[in-house]
């Protein structure tokens, strides 16, 4: 079935690099994405990557992929403590009728200055 | 350019009621999806409406129903409340014809069920 996993936590100092991980399960998953919820908001798009890629770099981050693994990874460069929140890692199922998220269950990123 | 809004922003309700929660779409999107997010959980795919139509719809029972109206804003109801049905509602919208599937979501709606 269907089922996306990343780390609960992450603790990291301000001006540090962040690194979340997750793994998905379905290979015909054509984009990956990474989504932030600040708390009490909803979900904000950070990022997302095609599947025929190995990186994609936005700014201060970079989304590695590794599609044998079903692997993706999110680093921030220099983590601020606005970056504290809890950030999402989604695929998007092959799917002709339509175009559901699968989301993990989220990595809470603690920055500390 | 307005982004996806969500109303009411919260809502207490007793088991046992019904709930309407509504969603317009960010511009030039005509396509919605709503999600329920249980506390400390991601987000789950409920259904996904196109064209006034429901495309795809995730393991919900059909106690939770939609509409998408002309103007692409839908409603998503919810019958028969149980205690479990507390939860963040999350309303995405995307543009059915963009490859990128970006959704965009909204701010969400708290329900609360006693």
């Amino acid at each position: 079935g269907e089922d996306v996993e990343q780390s609960l936590f992450l603790s990291v100092r301000e001006g540090d690099s962040s690194v979340i991980n997750c793994t998905y399960t379905d290979s015909s998953s054509t984009y990956l994405y990474w989504y932030k919820q600040e708390p009490g908001a909803g979900l904000q798009l950070l990022t997302y990557i095609f599947s025929n890629m190995d990186m994609k770099q936005d700014q201060r981050l970079t989304v590695l992929l590794n599609k044998k693994d079903k692997h993706l990874s999110l680093r921030i460069a220099d983590t601020q403590t606005g970056d504290s929140a809890i950030y999402f890692c989604a695929e998007s199922p092959l799917n002709q009728a339509g175009t559901a998220l699968i989301f993990g269950k989220g990595t809470t990123l603690s920055v500390s200055s | 350019d307005a982004g996806v809004t969500q109303s009411p922003t919260h809502l207490i309700k007793t088991r046992g009621q019904q709930v309407t929660l509504r969603c317009s779409p960010k511009s030039g999107h005509d396509t919605v999806s709503w999600y329920q997010q249980a506390l400390g959980q991601g987000p789950q795919f409920i259904f996904q409406y196109y064209e006034e139509e429901e495309r795809q719809r995730g393991n919900f029972p059909d106690r939770f129903s939609g509409h998408q109206f002309p103007n692409y804003s839908s409603e998503l109801n919810v019958n028969a409340l149980l205690l479990g049905d507390s939860a963040l509602y999350l309303c995405a919208s995307s543009f059915y014809g963009r490859v990128t599937y970006e959704q965009y979501f909204g701010p969400g709606t708290r329900l609360t069920v006693t």
